[in-house]
């Protein structure tokens, strides 16, 4: 059972530029959410997309938009960059979007905005 | 809204000892959820610990337990034993509808 990959590791955008995250969800969960983490911080929920829809939205900029696409992996991109976007990425895969499903995880994208 | 707040910045503990992080949160729903994820240097948030609010009994995961106050709306996670490898940043969480709230972090070093 493949866990949940984020891609790239580390990026480093100026102020302005455009950026896209990927998240491979794990095996079987069609449920995808994304977590901004700024440092010292507990993560804060961007969204989350269930079948391919969004589903869901927490108190983030139009900017942040995201796609799932039919395997259940996920971008997520942001326009504009701003500095206050440097931040850890989180992805989060699961059964459902609701009830007792599990949120799994994935290791992060590291954004830094100069 | 449901807001996780975590009072400890900080704690330590000296290997094989016990140790208890704090967590209140705030809600008005009856049935719920709430976690402890573990946070390590590499970053990945591995769950540690589930309850459900409609269960009266404390949830049990080897080491790691936790004291569910329904009615303070309390949530500690106390951790027996302790292993170097339980040094890490913990946070509790609370399920709102599809979403994770997340308090603000307990830093747990472990000293040998």
């Amino acid at each position: 059972e493949t866990g949940v990959t984020q891609s790239p590791t580390h990026l480093i955008k100026t102020r302005g530029q455009q950026v896209t995250l990927r998240c491979s969800s794990q095996s079987g969960h069609n449920t995808v959410s994304w977590y901004q983490q700024a440092l010292g911080q507990g993560p804060q929920f961007i969204f989350q997309y269930y079948r391919e829809e969004e589903n869901g939205r927490g108190n983030f900029p139009p900017r942040f938009s995201g796609l799932q696409f039919p395997n259940y992996s996920s971008e997520l991109n942001v326009n504009a960059l701003e500095l206050d976007d440097s931040a850890l990425y989180l992805c989060a895969s699961s059964l459902s979007s609701l009830g007792v499903g599990e949120q799994y995880f994935g290791p992060g994208t590291r954004l830094t905005v100069l | 809204a449901q807001t996780v707040t975590q009072s400890q910045p900080e704690m330590s503990v000296q290997e094989a000892e016990t140790v208890t992080l704090s967590c209140t949160y705030d809600t008005s729903e009856s049935d719920y959820y709430l976690f402890w994820y573990k946070q390590p240097p590499s970053r990945q948030m591995i769950l540690v610990i589930r309850q459900e609010a409609y269960k009266q009994q404390n949830a049990t995961e080897n080491r790691f337990s936790v004291n569910f106050q329904k009615a303070a709306k309390s949530f500690s996670l106390k951790i027996s034993d302790s292993q170097l490898g339980d040094a890490a940043m913990y946070f509790c969480a609370y399920r709102d509808g599809n979403k994770l709230v997340f308090g603000a972090g307990t830093i747990l070093r472990v000293k040998s």
